[in-house]
């Protein structure tokens, strides 16, 4: 069965600290792994998106890691900001065309001053 | 301008009744989708359309009945609403089939059944 685990469940940190958020997955074959945000009362807005060939892609202060072996990833957030207190879900896409979008349920971080 | 739209934002009203939720999307993309999040934030979908024909349809009660009008358009109608039924109801797009192409999604509605 296909699943994605993400951990912590939730993270506070001070501002301007650093944090990385970790998802481990199973699903099989695999094509891609999407990170996204999603501030409170709103939809998901995708961060990241990396294929089996890509390790790391960043998009401003987030980065993210894919390891396809041990089918890991990583968001790790630079200097972080109290904008950036959201819950961030990291889904996982499986090669079989139509459908097979498998998510996790998110890491709740808060930013505090 | 709005990419993905989605009426009403809140929806209150009483279990047994008939609602529905609107979803409009002027990113010309082909393929649409709802999802469900619960109380413990996960993301569930429910259906996909992709060029007007449904191409997902998760374990969802015959309840629940979505309606494509054309591209731009997923509506979502209810019937017989249930206490269960209370949850944040997302819209969402992308370009194509949702393995390969990124998803822009609604600002959502949340639904509650007393």
């Amino acid at each position: 069965k296909n699943q994605v685990e993400q951990s912590p469940q939730s993270l506070i940190i001070l501002e301007g600290k650093n944090c990385t958020l970790q998802c481990n997955y199973t699903v099989s074959p695999f094509s891609n792994l999407r990170w996204y945000k999603q501030d409170t009362g709103r939809g998901p807005v995708s961060l990241t998106i990396m294929t089996f060939s890509e390790n790391t892609k960043s998009n401003g202060r987030y980065t993210a890691t894919l390891d396809a072996d041990t089918k890991q990833s990583s968001l790790h957030i630079t200097a972080s900001q109290l904008s950036d207190s959201a819950s961030y879900i990291c889904v996982v896409s499986a090669r079989t065309g139509r459908r097979a979008l498998t998510f996790g349920s998110g890491t709740r971080l808060q930013v505090q001053p | 301008d709005t990419a993905v739209s989605q009426t009403p934002k809140y929806l209150v009203t009483q279990m047994g009744n008939d609602k529905s939720i609107k979803c409009e999307q002027n990113l010309g993309h082909d393929t649409m989708y709802w999802y469900k999040q619960d109380s413990k934030k996960f993301l569930k979908i429910m259906f996909s359309y992709n060029n007007k024909e449904l191409i997902i349809n998760e374990t969802v009660p015959n309840r629940f009945s979505p309606k494509s009008p054309d591209k731009a358009h997923l509506n979502l109608h209810i019937n017989s609403l249930e206490l269960g039924d209370s949850a944040v109801y997302f819209c969402a797009s992308s370009q194509g089939l949702p393995d390969s192409y990124e998803q822009y999604f609604g600002p959502g509605t949340r639904l509650t059944v007393t």
